[in-house]
């Protein structure tokens, strides 16, 4: 499958504690996208990189949020002191990154449930 | 509570028929359109795009119409079937030299009987 990956598909972890979730790319895809989707809603942007540079950050994304591509590969995401509004599906994006305005192919998600 | 935001827009329709999602968009600058279909515990599949410079873009069985004098996008199913059964969102990217997010709508929900 040369789909974008994530892992782990689910996440289930107690409030105030640290979570962290691995997106992998369509190979050769430059860019790479985080959503959150919340029961109903569409996804709402988080951040992207281009490579390992980190472009555009939502407001939403607060400083308990982290996001990284070291290598312009894969990407991690991570959230420190969970809270319950954190339960969500957390989704991954990548485009070729050759210009704006590409085709975003999505991954399964993670979806985290903080209790 | 838990239970807003499920109550999504939903169409139903019998098999054969076609469908048609219609999705206002906010951002007259947007200049690039997807139209994705999410099923239960899945990432967004893509369907179909368009660009601003057209006002019409067909596909197998799906067609996208554009109308920007009224911010206005459309995807037209034909045929539809039960496989096509699931949310559908359409999401604008408004092409900017610094952004290259996708702002998605609220969804609609399509349901197919047999």
């Amino acid at each position: 499958d040369t789909g974008v990956s994530q892992n782990p598909r689910h996440k289930i972890t107690k409030r105030g504690q640290n979570v962290t979730f691995r997106c992998d790319p369509i190979s050769e895809h430059n860019r790479l996208y985080w959503y959150r989707q919340t029961l109903g809603q569409g996804p709402e942007f988080l951040t992207y990189f281009q490579n390992e540079a980190q472009l555009e950050k939502s407001r939403l994304l607060s400083d308990r949020f982290s996001a990284e591509r070291p290598k312009g590969s894969f990407s991690t995401l991570e959230i420190q002191r969970t809270e319950q509004g954190d339960s969500a599906m957390y989704l991954c994006a990548s485009s070729r990154g050759q210009g704006v305005g590409e085709t975003q192919y999505f991954g399964p998600g993670t979806r985290l449930l903080v209790l | 509570g838990e239970s807003v935001g499920l109550h999504l827009p939903t169409l139903s329709v019998q098999e054969g028929d076609n469908s048609i999602i219609n999705c206002a968009y906010s951002n007259s600058a947007s200049d690039y359109f997807i139209w994705y279909k999410q099923e239960s515990g899945k990432g967004p599949q893509f369907i179909i795009d368009i660009r601003s410079n057209m006002d019409k873009r067909q596909g197998q069985r799906v067609t996208v119409l554009l109308n920007k004098t009224v911010k206005h996008l459309s995807l037209q199913i034909a045929a539809t079937q039960p496989g096509d059964s699931a949310v559908y969102f359409c999401a604008e990217n408004s092409g900017g030299y610094n952004t290259d997010k996708l702002i998605f709508g609220t969804g609609t929900r399509l349901q197919v009987f047999p």
